[in-house]
């Protein structure tokens, strides 16, 4: 099946500190990868939805400059948390899509998360 | 904008009782996709619903997509204690562009 590896899994660094989390999808081309948080025991929050080669978009709210997104291969996108505050500690999770064809969507593939945690 | 409500938000069941979880969007779907994250675990596709009126089962798990295209539901039968997790739907607007998610149901089961 697909397999989509993300990583780090978890990290923990000091305040002011850039974080890079990668997300690869190992076995198929992902047109589009979307970036996730979860808080503790709440609902998945989309932050942006990116597609190879395009600009990422963001939801109302989240800033793009403080996650940094990049999507410059079918298989890889990156989210890079901008000077991280510990209001930023948080689960982040990406899921990779490819695509179906017109009107034919295909599932999303998730990673296993990453768990920031900002000191 | 368009919502995804999904109730309820959590349930406790005694393991061998059924448990549905529900979905209802303030606008028509192309189709809805459901989700399983198991406890400390990334969430898993577990199906897609696409035709109005459709249901499709997997084991004891029943799903279905409501005529109009604006609700769905899953039913486990029988609950196992490997069902514990938080059951996610995802809706599509029209033309697949946007994914909303549900709030989630949390499934409690004991033994």
């Amino acid at each position: 099946g697909a397999v989509v590896s993300q990583h780090p899994s978890r990290v923990i660094c000091k305040s002011g500190t850039s974080v890079k989390i990668e997300c690869r999808s190992l076995d198929f081309q992902a047109t589009t990868m979307f970036w996730y948080r979860q808080f503790p025991k709440q609902s998945l929050m989309l932050m942006a939805t990116s597609n190879e080669g395009s600009k990422a978009t963001y939801e109302q709210g989240v800033e793009k400059d403080k996650f940094l997104i990049n999507h410059a291969s079918l298989t890889l996108s990156t989210l890079t948390v901008t000077s991280a505050h510990p209001e930023d500690s948080s689960f982040y999770i990406c899921s990779a899509r490819e695509w179906g064809g017109t009107g034919n969507v295909q599932p999303q593939h998730f990673g296993d998360g990453t768990r920031l945690s900002i000191l | 904008g368009q919502q995804v409500m999904q109730i309820p938000q959590y349930q406790h069941v005694q393991e061998g009782e059924d448990f549905t979880t529900y979905c209802n969007s303030s606008t028509t779907l192309s189709n809805i996709q459901w989700y399983k994250q198991r406890p400390g675990g990334h969430p898993v596709f577990l199906i897609q619903l696409v035709k109005s009126g459709e249901v499709k089962k997997q084991k004891r798990l029943t799903f279905q997509f409501g005529e109009a295209k604006k609700n769905s539901s899953l039913h486990i039968t029988a609950t196992q204690t490997t069902d514990v997790g938080t059951y996610f739907c995802a809706g599509h607007d029209t033309g697949g562009f946007k994914t909303i998610f549900g709030a989630g149901t949390r499934l409690f089961v004991k033994a």
